[in-house]
């Protein structure tokens, strides 16, 4: 069974604090790919960021980073010097494929409140 | 690339009544997704496209739904005597066949069920 667990469900920050949102997840699969995706209060799910399963080195990009590790299943997303732009609702997921099997399974959510 | 359109993006119907909603993917992508959010929660898989196959339907899709692909482009959901408990969010979503290709979202289709 694939899952995909967001523990946090809200998190507040002031706004130019740095803010880490934590994704773990579980699969048998061998290989797959993690992404996460925001959502503002517009309603429409935005990608981010992604990851194989078989490229554990972490990136940064902008004001976005991650931190992916195979061996605690996690895949967590950081925000640098946060801006009231980010506040929205960011979701982790998982996608795995087996021949035609594709199916990509979403957290439940993390609610980022950037407070001016 | 003019992105995942869906239409329409509000529906409100009464009890019973089917319901159809339409997605048309980005052009050149064969895959294509219906999900279901509901307040507060996460996007919950309900069924995929490869090209005009409809390769897997989740479990917990009543017989009530049905999706259709039927020349590999745009894509239709019908729920067919509507309830209450159908009050969501249906999200549309299409992507390249390969497997770190992100899923390019549409607007979604509010439904109110009265």
């Amino acid at each position: 069974a694939q899952k995909v667990t967001q523990a946090q469900t809200e998190i507040s920050v002031v706004e130019k604090e740095d803010v880490t949102l934590d994704c773990v997840y579980e699969t048998r699969d061998t290989t797959y790919y993690l992404f996460w995706y925001k959502q503002p209060p517009s309603g429409e799910l935005v990608f981010l960021i992604r990851r194989n399963s078989f490229d554990e080195q972490n990136e940064i990009s902008g004001r976005y980073s991650w931190n992916f590790q195979k061996s605690t299943s996690s895949f967590n997303f950081t925000i640098t010097a946060s801006q009231v732009v980010d506040s929205a609702v960011y979701f982790c997921a998982l996608r795995s494929e087996k021949t035609s099997y594709d199916k990509v399974i979403f957290g439940p959510g993390t609610s980022l409140s950037v407070i001016p | 690339d003019t992105g995942v359109s869906q239409d329409p993006r509000h529906k409100i119907t009464k009890r019973g009544q089917n319901v159809t909603f339409r997605c048309d993917p980005i052009s050149e992508h064969n895959r294509l997704y219906w999900y279901r959010q509901t307040l507060g929660q996460g996007p919950e898989f309900l069924t995929y496209f490869q090209n005009e196959a409809q390769l897997e339907k989740s479990r917990l899709l009543s017989d009530r739904f049905s999706a259709e692909r039927p020349k590999g482009s745009f894509s239709t959901l019908e729920i067919q005597r509507t309830e209450q408990g159908d009050s969501a969010m249906y999200l549309c979503a299409s992507s390249s066949p390969t497997g770190n290709s992100p899923l390019h979202f549409g607007n979604g289709t509010r439904l109110t069920v009265t």
